[in-house]
């Protein structure tokens, strides 16, 4: 079985600029979470989506936001880039909100 | 709420010693607590899992770690460290409600040879 994939691997943004970025879970997975991970603030949880509904969000602005296809496939947006959104994005799935969560490889956030 | 705590950010361990990364946690409902580890540019792998049941818990690459609620800690071990053990190592505690998965800061396992 496949596992989660997330596209791009890299990117490269400039200040304002908009991305967006893509999570495709587990084949029968549909939950989907997304973290941030930085060196300084460690993992940290931005939201999670069970059958195209966000169930939780954690504490980031605006800016951030995320959606879920009717395939479970997931994309987060973030809008107004700035230079503290450099960071390693990673989405994780699970069958349910309540199993456990495998990662993809991460896409690695350049906002120069 | 939820929280967890890794004591030690930092761990060195020779080839062949005793491994074990210690982790906290809090929790006001009965927790489900997972090990992953991650190696460099690399997401998250699940090392292994506690929900229910049995309170020492096998996980892959000869990792476990016990359940222990009196001390509400859930202790990695592996009794002898091998040079690809070196990774970052992250404890997590479970969805309970609407609460999320909460992660500890992580663990980074350096293997001496």
């Amino acid at each position: 079985k496949a596992g989660v994939t997330q596209t791009p691997r890299y990117l490269i943004k400039t200040r304002g600029q908009q991305v967006t970025l893509s999570c495709s879970p587990i084949s029968g997975h549909r939950s989907v979470s997304w973290y941030q991970q930085t060196p300084g603030q460690g993992l940290q949880f931005l939201f999670e989506y069970f059958s195209e509904t966000q169930r939780n969000k954690g504490n980031f602005p605006g800016r951030f936001s995320g959606r879920q296809f009717s395939n479970s496939r997931s994309e987060m947006n973030v809008s107004t880039l700035e230079l503290g959104d450099s960071a390693l994005y990673l989405c994780a799935s699970s069958f349910l909100p309540y199993y456990e969560q495998y990662f993809g490889p991460g896409t690695r956030l350049t906002v120069t | 709420a939820q929280s967890v705590t890794q004591l030690g950010s930092h761990v060195s361990v020779s080839e062949g010693a005793l491994v074990l990364l210690r982790c906290n946690y809090s929790s006001s409902v009965p927790p489900y607590l997972f090990w992953y580890v991650q190696y460099p540019n690399q997401g998250l792998q699940l090392l292994l899992k506690y929900t229910t049941g049995a309170t020492l818990v096998k996980g892959i690459n000869g990792f476990e770690a016990e359940f222990k609620k009196s001390e509400t800690s859930f202790h990695l071990t592996k009794p002898s460290a091998h040079m690809s053990d070196a990774a970052e190592y992250f404890c997590a505690v479970g969805p309970s409600g609407t609460y999320k998965y909460i992660f500890g800061t992580g663990t980074r396992l350096k293997v001496l040879a």
